[in-house]
């Protein structure tokens, strides 16, 4: 068990819905990053946060976005939802805001949209 | 259309051997580089990591080896166990600069280890 809560694990939803994925991170991990990895795509990263502000971003669409919440839980949600954003969503935190602190995964939640 | 799923490259190997997964990352800025290690219906884990001006690194059972020349990446697994058996993954960071990299990585598409008893 990494530390790192995500709910739901799993999701099916309809094409054009809008769903909130949630994370709760590690005891005293200020750092939280949303993954997709998809079987076409494979890992993407997403987005990071760290104590409540956006710190890096990657590939994520315009329907997507995140947020942080002074409780240090993370939020990622998906609108305007397409097939093709069918995946497993992998939230990880780690204590420090810098890529080379270990970071600690979740077991992720499963998005079926059907 | 049919959706085309990545063929991941796949490695055999006997309990107890020595395991060579290799990984071309991409961009030569990349100044710092993580292997992890995915079993299934898990999410990745940290195995070792690498600085850019480092070419080798041990831990415990795994060494990493950077080529950045040809930017080619590798990780070594020593009597390799059946519990090794996971897909492994590299991943590259480029530093942003100022001394801070934030947590910006890049993922190989990954190779699958099947370790046979």
């Amino acid at each position: 068990d990494s530390g790192v809560t995500q709910t739901p694990k799993h999701l099916i939803t309809a094409t054009g819905q809008r769903v909130t994925l949630r994370c709760s991170p590690r005891s005293g991990d200020l750092s939280v990053y949303w993954y997709q990895q998809s079987l076409d795509q494979g890992l993407q990263f997403l987005i990071q946060y760290y104590n409540g502000e956006e710190r890096a971003k990657g590939n994520i669409l315009e329907r997507f976005s995140a947020q942080q919440f002074p409780d240090l839980h993370s939020e990622l949600n998906l609108s305007s939802l397409e097939l093709g954003d069918s995946a497993l969503y992998f939230c990880a935190s780690s204590l420090g805001q810098g890529v080379s602190t270990e970071a600690f995964f979740g077991q992720g939640t499963r998005l079926t949209v059907v | 259309g049919e959706s085309v799923g990545l063929h991941l490259p796949t490695l055999s190997v006997q309990e107890g051997d020595n395991s060579i997964i290799n990984c071309a990352y991409s961009n030569s800025a990349s100044d710092y580089f993580i292997w992890y290690k995915q079993e299934s219906g898990k999410g990745p884990q940290f195995i070792i990591d690498i600085r850019s001006n480092m070419d080798k690194r041990q831990g415990q059972r795994v060494t990493v080896l950077l080529n950045k020349t040809v930017k080619h990446l590798s990780l070594q697994i020593a009597a390799t166990q059946p519990g090794d058996s996971a897909v492994y993954f590299c991943a590259e960071n480029i530093g942003v600069g100022g001394g801070t990299s934030y947590g910006k990585l890049t993922f190989g598409q990954g190779t699958i280890l099947t370790v046979h008893p």
